[in-house]
């Protein structure tokens, strides 16, 4: 298996909602990745697990709450998002440390109304 | 000055060109990323490399690190390379962040 798998694939939700982004890999990576896209823009980096402990996050809102119950998984659960939340959500994973490359998944696109 | 500059910004093609987009950074790196991504799709890793040249198919990527400089070409372009081509480098003080260009529309007319 050499994907990166996200779902779901599309999500609509409202503001007050509570939702949650999944994302699997079974390639061994230790290293897993949130990202944001915007339209016509590069992804923006939101938050790293390493080892399945937070190693980084950048500074993003705590609407937005990263969680990676093992080193196989990694949701990003979203609540009270407001319609700027709205973009392409990237999970990346990767062995740690240089020289390793990135496999991204497919992305879910959110839609907050 | 953005760290990782690309050029050009946006591209077209008639099938059958051999096409070449440029990355320069401004930073030292350890390795150097070429990316793909389709309109509204996810991102493939087309490349990871250090120094030299690697090949897959009909792309070539080449990078000189004394000028700090990458070029990506595509060989005999084929309409299913139209995509956002994106060259990022690691940062000099974390390895897990990334600094992206701002990328290279591509599109390759039959």
């Amino acid at each position: 298996d050499t994907e990166v798998t996200q779902t779901p694939k599309h999500l609509v939700m409202g503001m007050t909602n509570k939702k949650s982004l999944k994302c699997e890999q079974h390639m061994g990576h230790r290293a897993m990745y949130w990202y944001k896209q915007k339209a016509k823009k590069p992804p923006e980096l939101m938050f790293v697990y390493s080892y399945e402990k937070l190693s980084i996050n950048e500074s993003v809102p705590s609407r937005f709450s990263p969680e990676c119950p093992n080193s196989s998984l990694l949701n990003l659960h979203l609540h009270a998002l407001q319609p700027e939340d709205s973009a392409l959500y990237l999970c990346a994973s990767r062995y740690p440390g240089q020289g390793y490359g990135y496999t991204f998944g497919s992305g879910t696109r959110l839609t907050v109304v | 000055k953005n760290e990782v500059e690309q050029s050009p910004q946006n591209l077209t093609a008639q099938e059958g060109e051999f096409i070449t987009i440029n990355c320069s950074y401004s930073v030292g790196i350890s390795a150097l990323h070429w990316l793909q991504q389709h309109p509204g799709g996810g991102i493939v890793s087309l490349f990871m490399l250090s120094s030299g040249k690697k090949k897959h198919g009909r792309l070539i990527a080449t990078i000189n690190i004394q000028e700090k400089h990458s070029s990506l070409h595509i060989t005999a372009s084929h309409p299913r390379d139209s995509a956002v081509y994106i060259c990022a480098v690691p940062t000099i003080y974390n390895t897990d962040k990334l600094i992206f260009g701002t990328g290279t529309r591509l599109q390759v007319f039959p």
